[in-house]
């Protein structure tokens, strides 16, 4: 029942390999985002999407790509990882009013090694 | 960039005496300001959402909204073992206010 999803939940990369991150939702949410959560920051919005077919960049956008293909799906891939890129990943969704409230996924974690 | 700090870093109180949890930030402006808890490997669940000044009550947990003081609170009355978690701190930025800076988080232990 859990309306927005994951996967993988956790997944050991290399460095310099290519990572690709899915987030779904049954929310039947405009809007999509990524966030990283590390030791010592707050969560850290990195791509979002308001529509599919179209990604915006948020605060820490580099080293990242999104991809939204449908209304349901967001994805985050990492071209080449690299050991920074440890963390754990947060795919929320939210309707489009103004101060919508933002649903979250249970979150990947990601060790590159 | 809004910033946004939380103190303090961790907090243990007693099954049943009221936990108390601060949140600064640095822009004034803002109109969403919003608690999530995290517990450990889980996802964040919202607990309060808070729009304007004063005081916003969802349950056990209470807001506290004073945006001249660049300050929002939270309150947890009656608190359990079971709200043993990580508290976040979160205020809305952007055209529509829907982007989030979050705080690094306050650990809550409650003991019984």
């Amino acid at each position: 029942e859990a309306a927005v999803t994951q996967s993988p939940r956790s997944k050991v990369a290399v460095t310099g390999g290519k990572v690709t991150l899915s987030c779904h939702q049954t929310n039947n949410h405009d809007y999509m985002y990524w966030y990283r959560q590390d030791t010592g920051h707050g969560l850290r919005l990195i791509h979002y999407s308001y529509v599919a077919d179209s990604t915006e960049k948020g605060d820490i956008p580099d080293g990242y790509k999104a991809s939204r293909p449908s209304q349901e799906n967001f994805s985050l891939i990492l071209e080449l990882a690299s050991l920074s890129q440890t963390a754990v990943y947060f795919c929320a969704s939210s309707d489009g009013g103004n101060y919508a409230e933002q649903f979250f996924g249970p979150g990947t974690r990601l060790t590159v090694l | 960039q809004q910033k946004v700090q939380q103190s303090p870093e961790s907090l243990t109180v007693s099954e049943g005496a009221m936990a108390s949890l601060n949140c600064t930030f640095s822009d004034g402006t803002s109109n969403n300001f919003r608690w999530y808890r995290q517990h450990s490997a889980k996802g964040l669940e919202v607990l309060v959402s808070i729009f304007s000044d004063g005081e916003k009550e969802e349950g056990r947990f209470t807001a506290h909204l004073n945006r001249a003081n660049l300050h929002v609170s939270l309150h947890i009355r009656e608190p359990q073992p079971s709200d043993s978690a990580v508290y976040l701190c979160a205020v809305g930025y952007g055209s529509s206010g829907n982007k989030l800076i979050f705080g690094i988080g306050t650990l809550l232990s409650v003991k019984p």
